[in-house]
């Protein structure tokens, strides 16, 4: 079976710090992953999604990046947090082929709160 | 333009009774897929149902269906019978083509209170 982890639950961090966000996917390989965030008691914006090893495409201009090291992580970074970074960032993968529907699987979510 | 629309932001229903989440989308893509999430107040997104855009039967799982209409591009969710635990947000997605690549777009969401 697959899994999705995401690490750390919940983070808080003052403006202007550092952020690395990693997410990692067991039981499949060469899975499309997908970074997304949501803001408090909105939708989901997709922020980058990737094909593969270092294959990155970004949807928003933004200070944050992110980066697949290897198949089955996919890390967001950023080198200077700001205060509208704060929101629940929710990583997840998706089947390059087969599976009904081809819908996307989601990790538990990383609480981000930048004060 | 707004890819996905949810038209409600919030929604009440009496528990045991149904209720339709309204959900339109656009795209120019003639194969597309839609889905339907839901995000309880933990946070995870748990998938729920899923329509192809060459499907000729709306898609059905338990008490979740999918009201699709692709002339008006609406996707609807109907799920009967509530109750307490159906309480969340929802939210309606599209996987569509887009530089070669499949990408998914959500909507704002609609937050479902059943009331007991």
């Amino acid at each position: 079976s697959q899994t999705i982890h995401q690490w750390p639950a919940t983070l808080v961090q003052p403006v202007g710090s550092p952020l690395s966000l990693e997410c990692t996917v067991e039981g499949t390989s060469n899975p499309n992953l997908y970074w997304y965030r949501q803001a408090a008691g909105r939708g989901l914006q997709l922020l980058f999604y990737s094909v593969g090893i270092g294959q990155i495409s970004s949807e928003v201009p933004q200070n944050l990046s992110a980066s697949r090291p290897q198949d089955r992580q996919f890390i967001l970074s950023s080198k200077k947090l700001l205060l509208s970074d704060s929101g629940f960032y929710l990583c997840a993968w998706r089947r390059t082929t087969g599976g009904k529907g081809s819908e996307q699987f989601f990790g538990p979510g990383t609480r981000l709160t930048v004060l | 333009a707004q890819k996905i629309t949810q038209t409600q932001p919030g929604m009440f229903v009496q528990e045991k009774e149904a209720v339709t989440l309204d959900c339109t989308y656009d795209t120019s893509d003639p194969s597309y897929g839609l889905f339907w999430y839901k995000q309880p107040s933990s946070g995870e997104m748990i998938f729920l149902i899923y329509q192809g855009s060459y499907d000729q039967q709306n898609a059905t799982e338990g008490r979740y269906s999918l009201n699709f209409q692709k002339a008006r591009k609406s996707a609807n969710l109907v799920i009967s019978a509530s109750q307490l635990g159906d309480s969340a947000m929802y939210f309606c997605a599209m996987r569509e083509r887009s530089g070669g690549y499949q990408k998914v777009t959500f909507g704002t969401g609609t937050k479902l209170q059943v009331i007991p």
